[in-house]
């Protein structure tokens, strides 16, 4: 019965290719967010859905492209990766758009080689 | 300078004593305070929101300081199982948009 699920767990991949993270929420939320977690350690948004509509898109290459085909899904496309993506990818769910109380998936470890 | 800094530690804590940690944010216009705690190659999880009035739960105890502009956390009779990375976490505008400081690691040693 998780709460958030992501998959896959682990991702490693070489420069060029284009690769997907997938997410998806039991909880009823109606709000859902990607995040990366660099080598520092830093968490920093970077989209973020609320009933299939973008509100948030941080400054992020358009490389990257979020898609919400319903409110319980969010995917995020990553094409051309590039070295600096390696990070680990979390998904996030929150109730509502302005609720600060988010859940967050197990995470995604992307290698780029 | 960052949004939100925190000491790196890391802060070695024999088990059973109190340690406490604080971090400071920029934004004056911050409304939403909160820690959460990431363990080790695992997903942040929230610990407790911050309010005005400081507040506790069990063994935890926030306090923020908007005249400062800091929050602390301070964890009494630590467990071994407390040892984590402290996540502040504050909110940057509208939409759940949340700005979250590089953590604080804490280490409880036997």
């Amino acid at each position: 019965d998780t709460a958030v699920s992501q998959t896959p767990k682990y991702l490693v991949t070489q420069m060029g290719n284009d690769k997907s993270i997938k997410c998806e929420q039991n909880l009823g939320h109606d709000t859902m967010y990607w995040y990366k977690q660099d080598s520092k350690k830093f968490l920093k948004i970077m989209f973020s859905y609320n009933n299939k509509e973008l509100i948030i898109n941080e400054t992020v290459p358009n490389r990257f492209s979020p898609k919400s085909p319903d409110k319980a899904h969010l995917n995020l496309h990553i094409n051309s990766l590039e070295l600096g993506d390696s990070a680990v990818y979390f998904c996030a769910s929150s109730q509502r758009q302005a609720t600060y109380e988010q859940y967050f998936g197990p995470g995604t470890r992307l290698t780029v080689t | 300078r960052k949004e939100v800094e925190q000491d790196p530690g890391p802060f070695n804590v024999p088990e059973g004593a109190t340690v406490a940690f604080n971090c400071t944010y920029s934004n004056s216009a911050s409304q939403s305070f909160f820690w959460y705690r990431q363990d080790c190659r695992k997903e942040p999880k929230l610990l407790m929101s911050v309010y005005s009035s400081g507040n506790e739960d069990g063994r935890f105890t926030a306090q923020l300081n908007r005249a400062s502009q800091y929050i602390s956390l301070l964890i009494r009779d630590s467990k071994l199982s407390d040892s984590a990375t402290y996540l502040c976490v504050v909110n940057a505008g509208s939409w759940g948009k949340l700005q979250f400081g590089a953590g604080t690691q804490v280490v409880v040693t036997p």
